[in-house]
């Protein structure tokens, strides 16, 4: 099993829908979650973390946060063709060392 | 301010020969970090540095070592390149070796090795 895992879509939604993305981790320890977006051909880029249970707003992103069940997820509400990008979940283990683990990202197409 | 910068922006090798990666941040970060990006596999790393001085095996360390050279500059070198090794690499740094700290990405270097 794979520490972090996301469903890797691609997953597509109509322009202004609300898009939901997934993600699921394997350490209980976990205690820093964030979630970048990549664009093709690009670097990743932070857009949301997340440190505590419950859900965090900005803008039009909301992260979502259950360390009960392991989960996390990202909304992006009034989708727009821009926020077409791969989604990449990121875990910061209990080992308080620093080090990022990857999920393989979900790809978002936002359809106009 | 350039952030993390990394050469080369490609590159291609044949099988067996050797290379070296650069990185170089100049945002004062502590930490500094190697992923590889492989399609359907997201970002894996392969080292990190949590501090100048020292250095640690990531998810895929196999076939790479690396040098933390001062604060600034963390290389990753290939001593014989393979096919399995074609990917596109990125560096990261981070201000600090905890969890909660954010990571910023150079632009990557597309390596192929035939």
């Amino acid at each position: 099993q794979k520490e972090v895992e996301q469903n890797s879509g691609p997953l597509s939604v109509p322009e202004g829908a609300i898009a939901s993305l997934n993600c699921t981790y394997s350490d209980r320890g976990s205690q820093s979650f964030f979630w970048y977006r990549q664009y093709s051909g690009k670097s990743p880029e932070l857009i949301m973390s997340i440190y505590s249970n419950g859900d965090k707003e900005d803008g039009r992103f909301t992260a979502q946060l259950n360390k009960a069940s392991q989960y996390v997820s990202l909304l992006i509400r009034d989708s727009q063709p821009s926020d077409s990008a791969t989604y990449l979940c990121a875990v910061a283990g209990s080992s308080n060392t620093g080090k990022l683990i990857f999920g393989q990202g979900t790809t978002l197409q936002v359809k106009p | 301010n350039a952030g993390v910068t990394q050469t080369p922006k490609f590159q291609v090798l044949k099988t067996g020969q050797s290379m070296t990666l650069q990185c170089a941040q100049d945002m004062n970060h502590n930490s500094m970090y190697w992923y590889r990006q492989d399609p359907g596999m997201g970002l894996r790393l392969i080292y990190y540095s949590a501090s100048e001085g020292t250095t640690d095996k990531g998810e895929v360390p196999n076939g790479y070592n690396v040098s933390r050279l001062n604060k600034r500059e963390f290389s990753l070198r290939l001593e014989s390149a393979a096919p399995s090794q074609t990917s596109v690499y990125f560096c990261a740094s981070s201000l600090g070796a905890t969890g909660a700290n954010v990571l910023t990405f150079g632009a990557g270097s597309r390596l192929t090795v035939l």
